[in-house]
């Protein structure tokens, strides 16, 4: 089983919708992130968690919130859905050694029409 | 904040041939360069990395280079097989303080290798 798993693989809505992205790992690691991804402009991150009560912005926050329900668990809001948030979406996940490795999730091809 | 370049954008090599890949970083205090391949379908995935304090660092066919007063780093492929086609990007880290993990991410090269 994937380490690091993603619900949905794919995603269309429209303009206004309220979606929500979940992200789930098995690495027991206490750092996940949210990174956006458009061609050409590599992953840019959202926001990010270095623990279940911790919460911080990333470079791109703007019409996003987030959630960390558990260690295990960060799920992506995107609370009132518009064309320019069609993306590519990845989580990923860090242990909490100074630097460390990033695992990503497989990705949620999100199409806002 | 830190701002990475990457070039070429797109890259197609001959089965065989080397493959370089190029990025510049503007923050001087980075001091961590991961490069990470994308597959098709699929999230990257950390492939070789460097720290400020190393000039070089070599893993089988890929290595990686640092030059930290021209601020740019490389990623070297040789003898390329078709298998290492993918997106790949390097990033950039301050990484030795409580935010130090965060990556500043390039914007991705499409290396094509053709049999």
């Amino acid at each position: 089983d994937a380490d690091v798993t993603q619900t949905p693989r794919n995603r269309i809505t429209k303009t206004g919708k309220r979606i929500m992205l979940e992200c789930s790992q098995t690495k027991g690691h206490d750092r996940m992130y949210w990174y956006r991804q458009d061609p050409g402009l590599g992953l840019r991150l959202i926001y990010y968690s270095f623990d279940v009560k911790d919460i911080n912005k990333g470079e791109i926050s703007d019409g996003y919130s987030v959630s960390r329900q558990a260690q295990a668990k960060f799920s992506l809001s995107l609370e009132s859905a518009i064309p320019n948030q069609t993306a590519l979406y990845f989580c990923a996940t860090s242990d909490s050694g100074l630097p460390s490795e990033q695992y990503f999730g497989p990705g949620t091809r999100l199409t806002v029409t | 904040g830190e701002n990475v370049e990457q070039h070429p954008s797109t890259l197609s090599v001959q089965e065989g041939d080397s493959a370089v890949i190029k990025c510049t970083y503007s923050d001087s205090a980075s001091n961590y360069f991961p490069w990470y391949k994308q597959e098709l379908g699929k999230g990257p995935q950390l492939i070789i990395d460097i720290r400020s304090n190393v000039g070089e660092k070599k893993d089988q066919r890929i290595a990686v280079t640092l030059n930290k007063t021209a601020k740019h780093f490389s990623l070297h492929i040789t003898e390329t097989q078709p298998e290492d086609s993918a997106v790949y990007f390097c990033a950039a880290s301050k990484g030795n303080n409580n935010a130090g993990n965060m990556l500043t991410f390039g914007g991705g090269t499409r290396l094509m290798v053709k049999p």
